[in-house]
């Protein structure tokens, strides 16, 4: 199963871009790299994904490696809103099952 | 706006009641899982359902059953519960189409059992 590897942890300030890495050595040429964060006290809530090409949206945007072995999470500027616990995840199989592993618990200093 | 419900935020049980989990998706969706989440362990899959009456084990379902009598509801369902099913149980729904569709999760249940 292709798995994926985040730092534990990591701190910002706020107001200042985030770059959260993610490695996937093993990803296959059909796994979605998707991204969800988990603010305290709620259910995860989807971020971004994608396949090859980099990716943005109102949240945040995904920057992907040539050879898909690698990923970032780029929070173009962080707020205290923005302090959670961030996923990198890899789906696979006909039913795109995502396979969670322990994510990086993003601490934003004022 | 997609909205997954469970019925409810904290429960404390005795080990060995039987235990019923229940979660409703507002959105049509033809799939749902059922996660238990644990400190330092993320999300691990217990059971999923693709329709109706459908079901399929995850990674750890072990000491659980489910039940989706109704698309919009699906249950789990802990038959002995035990001190070691103490944890933070989250629904999931998703839809289906072009892939992938993002999970939206509920608020999660935050079950102790003693």
């Amino acid at each position: 199963d292709a798995k994926t590897t985040q730092p534990n942890s990591m701190e910002s300030n706020e107001e200042e871009p985030v770059h959260l890495p993610c490695n996937h050595s093993t990803i296959s040429g059909t796994d979605y790299i998707h991204w969800y964060r988990q603010l305290p006290s709620q259910g995860p809530e989807y971020v971004i994904h994608g396949l090859t090409s980099n990716v943005n949206n109102r949240m945040a945007s995904l920057a992907i490696a040539e050879d898909r072995k690698s990923s970032t999470l780029i929070l173009h500027r962080a707020t205290l809103r923005d302090a959670a616990v961030y996923y990198c995840i890899l789906s696979m199989d006909s039913n795109y099952q995502l396979i969670w592993g322990a994510g990086t618990k993003l601490i934003i200093k004022p | 706006d997609v909205k997954v419900t469970q019925s409810s935020r904290y429960l404390v049980k005795r080990t060995g009641e039987k235990v019923f989990l229940e979660c409703v998706q507002d959105m049509d969706h033809e799939n749902m899982f059922w996660y238990r989440q644990d400190p330092g362990l993320g999300l691990r899959l217990i059971y999923f359902s693709y329709d109706v009456k459908m079901k399929e084990k995850g990674d750890i379902p072990e000491g659980y059953s489910v039940s989706r009598e109704k698309k919009e509801r699906f249950s789990l369902i802990l038959e002995s519960a035990s001190t070691n099913q103490t944890s933070m149980y989250l629904c999931a729904s998703r839809g289906t189409g072009e892939p992938p569709y993002e999970q939206y999760f509920g608020p999660g249940t935050r079950l102790t059992v003693t």
